[in-house]
């Protein structure tokens, strides 16, 4: 298994340019969700998805999202990059929402915007 | 709110010596708590997940507990080694949100 994998691992955006994050798990978990950590301040949960076509807010929703069209896949998309978005993006995945199951992390895609 | 706080935020210890990481939390309904490791520029890898019906888990040299009506954890790392230097993150969980702390970063020397 590939486990979590992201892509890109890095990138430089201009304030006001959209792009998308992409989260893949190969191992048929039903829970995904999306990170970002900023210094000192941990990480801090944007959105998640208990399954396909189920997708909800997290505590940092603004300027972010996400759809889920299958069990794999858990894009994050930026829809107008601003400043207050450079961090480190994780993308994370459990087998199911119950709290019964350890969440996997993807390496991380580290995202500038200038 | 849940909030989670780890004390200290850095921690210097030589090599061989026992040590305690500290993890709080201000709400006591969770379903687990978790305890991650991150080396610099990296991903979080999974070192314990403590469900909330237990009060401890025990891998190799690590032992982490949980105390649910106190909102604390630690995590006790036995005969440290320069490869445990990272950082380490403890999270709860609760209806499909992960809180996490800011961490811990551990250093090692030999």
């Amino acid at each position: 298994n590939a486990g979590v994998t992201q892509t890109p691992k890095f990138q430089v955006l201009k304030t006001g340019q959209s792009m998308t994050l992409q989260c893949a798990q190969d191992m048929n978990h039903e829970y995904m969700s999306w990170y970002r950590q900023d210094p000192g301040m941990g990480l801090r949960l944007i959105h998640y998805s208990v399954g396909a076509g189920i997708t909800d807010q997290g505590e940092v929703p603004n300027g972010y999202n996400v759809s889920r069209s299958t069990t794999e896949d858990f894009p994050l998309r930026l829809l107008s990059a601003a400043p207050s978005q450079t961090s480190v993006y994780f993308c994370a995945s459990s087998y199911s929402r119950s709290g019964s199951y350890e969440q996997y992390f993807g390496p991380g895609t580290r995202l500038t915007v200038t | 709110k849940q909030e989670v706080t780890q004390i200290p935020a850095a921690l210097s210890v030589p090599e061989g010596e026992n040590l305690v990481l500290n993890c709080s939390f201000t709400d006591s309904a969770i379903y687990n708590l978790q305890w991650f490791r991150q080396d610099p520029g990296k991903g979080l890898t999974s070192l314990l997940l403590i469900q909330s019906s237990q009060r401890e888990q025990t891998s190799g040299r690590l032992n982490a507990s949980l105390d649910k009506s106190s909102g604390r954890s630690t995590l006790y790392i036995a005969a440290s080694q320069p490869g445990d230097s990272a950082t380490y993150l403890c999270a709860v969980y609760n209806n499909n949100d992960m809180r996490f702390g800011a961490g811990t970063r551990l250093t090692v020397k030999p």
